[in-house]
């Protein structure tokens, strides 16, 4: 079945550490992006990504990092200079526009906690 | 900048009743695409329905349907002959069309829904 895949579904994080989030579909889609969700709240853009090896910072960008050296693939680091990562992250990815069926995909998310 | 906003923080309905959720939105674009997502307790987002703006009709998805109002930038979402399972939280979303290539989609901060029996 055709799908995106979050791992690991929930992780923990000491101060000073970073952490890397996954995230792969084999949607064969173009474009891929990581939201950030606070309690209560709606998601915020952290990076996206149309193309392999291109990314764009989107509105809470600073703390986070991500690479896309591969189509299926945009995992996502969450730096030490993150002083507040404790969210529920969703990945999502879409097909280009111009196709006529543009919509967001999204796995089922990564709590992650400070210990 | 688009912005998206949800006026109601949470409503309630009765089950087999119809409830509407409202969503404006703040744009200078005039091809782009409006979403209703439903994130569930279990924090999936599951896409409801969703609205091409250069469409005048409204869309509909058997018991949802929303009211696109363009000139007013409202969206609202319309769900009939409520079920318990439509509890959930629900988010309005806009994107830009752009031609062969894609856009982000940006949120409001969503409107929680509980269906009572």
């Amino acid at each position: 079945d055709g799908g995106i895949t979050q791992s690991p579904k929930y992780l923990f994080r000491k101060e000073g550490q970073n952490v890397t989030l996954s995230c792969e579909q084999n949607l064969n889609h173009d474009a891929m992006y990581w939201y950030r969700q606070d309690p209560g709240q709606g998601l915020r853009l952290i990076y996206y990504s149309q193309i392999v090896n291109d990314f764009q910072k989107g509105d809470i960008a600073e703390g986070y990092s991500v690479s896309r050296e591969k189509k299926e693939s945009f995992p996502l680091t969450v730096t030490s200079a993150q002083k507040n990562p404790t969210a529920f992250y969703l990945c999502a990815s879409s097909i280009l526009l111009g196709q006529q069926n543009e919509k967001l995909f999204f796995g089922s998310g990564t709590q992650l906690s400070v210990l | 900048a688009q912005t998206v906003t949800q006026s109601q923080p949470e409503m309630s309905v009765q089950e087999a009743e119809t409830v509407t959720l409202s969503c404006t939105y703040d744009t200078s674009e005039s091809n782009y695409y409006l979403f209703w997502y439903k994130q569930p307790p279990s924090r999936q987002m599951i896409l409801v329905i969703r609205q091409e703006a250069y469409k005048q009709q409204n869309a509909t998805e058997n018991r949802f349907s929303v009211n696109f109002q363009k000139a007013a930038k409202s969206f609202s979402l319309k769900i009939s002959d409520s079920q318990l399972g439509d509890t959930a939280m629900y988010f309005c979303a806009f994107m830009k069309r752009r031609y062969l290539n894609t856009d982000k989609l940006i949120f409001g901060t969503g409107t929680r829904l509980q269906v009572f029996p």
